[in-house]
């Protein structure tokens, strides 16, 4: 049969607003839950990430929201800029002594000029 | 900055043929992962390593896929013999214990025609 490509989920903002990237996670023991950035042609970058005893982390233009209740996390990035443009996954550890992540499926954020 | 070294960066083969893919994790980081990236997929976690020793290759076809770290400067994903649907991005990425901020390396990007 034919094959179907990976569609992922576009959110296209105006360059110097604010972007909200979500994910649901599905495993409620997760210990850990974390933010990437990966670029055209390059290997996912560390953003930020979050234990699973807090419920808001903020970095440098960034802030992780988690609701351990309906199982959501959230990317919060001020200020988007035309270099924010890449795909973002959430990870979570369903494991937490064995440093082991596991990816979610990806949205693309784009940034209209 | 301290990086991932990943080669070769692309490699073309033909089914049938033996591929290895080699990585240079960031020294001083005693875990290593590899990732396997498709449209399909998404990323995958293949196998990892801690010390040198492998912890999970679950996620990897055994028959014809082997995962090794000879030394800590290198660690290697061998696939034989290839199949077309090998064909993916496969990313190396390494990190100390317990750290979820993985540093990922620029990737192999493998066509099995």
């Amino acid at each position: 049969g034919e094959s179907v490509g990976l569609h992922l989920p576009t959110l296209s903002v105006q360059e110097g607003d604010n972007s909200i990237i979500n994910c649901a996670y599905s495993n409620s023991a997760s210990d850990y839950f974390i933010w990437y950035k990966q670029e055209s042609g390059k290997g996912p970058q560390f953003i930020i990430d979050i234990r699973s005893n807090m419920d808001k982390r903020q970095g440098q233009r960034v802030t992780v929201l988690l609701n351990k209740t309906v199982k959501h996390l959230s990317l919060q990035i001020a200020a988007t800029q035309p270099g924010d443009s890449a795909v973002y996954f959430c990870a979570e550890t369903p494991w937490s002594s064995a440093s082991k992540i596991i990816f979610g499926s990806g949205t693309r954020l784009s940034i209209r000029p | 900055d301290a990086r991932v070294t990943q080669t070769p960066r692309h490699k073309v083969t033909e089914m049938g043929q033996e591929v290895t893919m080699r990585c240079q994790p960031i020294l001083g980081h005693n875990t290593v992962f590899w990732y396997r990236q498709t449209m399909m997929q998404g990323l995958e976690l293949l196998a990892y390593f801690r010390n040198r020793a492998p912890l999970d290759d679950s996620g990897m076809p055994k028959d014809r896929f082997s995962a090794e770290m000879p030394d800590a400067t290198l660690a290697t994903l061998k696939i034989q013999p290839s199949e077309p649907r090998d064909s993916a991005v496969y990313f190396c990425a390494s990190a100390e214990l317990g750290n979820y901020g993985y540093t990922f390396g620029s990737g192999t990007r493998l066509t099995v025609v």
